[in-house]
């Protein structure tokens, strides 16, 4: 299995609050994803990088912010949660992009927000 | 405006028997398709692919069926095994080489 750990793994938060979910790898790949799966959605993209403090939106970017300092932590942000972003989060990473290679899920986290 | 469409939220079917799951997409320069089986608690992982250039890709016993005139794919998993019960995704990928993912078919193999 590819070493992608997300922390937490579950998180109960009131609205407007900021918050924080933390994507590791130990895998050295290039590529990382943050996603969002809801009821009748399937997986939608929030943000993506392709490098260290290289960051790109994906289709359901607007409350989120993202950061990657290092190869191996992806960080991604709500600054002020709100009850529309209550859901599963997923973080995947991929040596390239998902077109030639692969993506591997992290476990997901579950955030509900109040 | 769903681009991929997983019509069937849920299916049963008898162990050893097939299992056929369906998935439509919109977009007829998607070109690039992948199937995702997640089990619950843990993250999607990758099944089997599918080039546009090719109708049909096969991987043990799992077979991807491509029809580009329709614009429909189909997953047939043959002898369904009760490991097999799990949410499977259809993916297809976009210009921007990102995966548009359909909203699951949830698959219960009956013993």
């Amino acid at each position: 299995d590819a070493g992608i750990t997300q922390s937490p793994r579950h998180k109960v938060t009131e609205t407007g609050t900021p918050v924080t979910l933390r994507c590791h790898q130990t895998e050295n790949h290039r590529y990382m994803y943050w996603y969002r799966q809801d009821p009748g959605h399937g997986l939608r993209l929030i943000h993506y990088s392709y490098g260290v403090k290289d960051t790109d939106k994906g289709e359901v970017s607007d409350g989120y912010s993202v950061s990657r300092s290092k190869t191996e932590d992806f960080l991604l942000t709500l600054e002020s949660a709100t009850s529309s972003q209550t859901s599963v989060y997923f973080c995947a990473i991929s040596t390239d992009r998902p077109s030639n290679e692969k993506l591997f899920f992290g476990s997901g986290t579950q955030l509900s927000v109040l | 405006d769903q681009q991929v469409k997983q019509n069937s939220p849920s299916l049963s079917v008898q162990e050893g028997r097939i299992s056929i799951l369906n998935c439509d997409y919109t977009n007829s320069m998607f070109d690039y398709f992948l199937w995702y089986k997640k089990y619950p608690a843990e993250g999607p992982t990758f099944l089997i692919s599918i080039s546009s250039i090719k109708d049909k890709n096969e991987d043990g016993r799992f077979t991807v069926f491509l029809n580009k005139s329709a614009k429909h794919l189909s997953l047939h998993i043959v002898p369904s095994q009760p490991g097999d019960s799990a949410v499977y995704f259809c993916a297809s990928m976009d210009s921007n080489y990102q995966l548009i993912w359909g909203a699951g078919t949830k698959l219960i193999i009956k013993p």
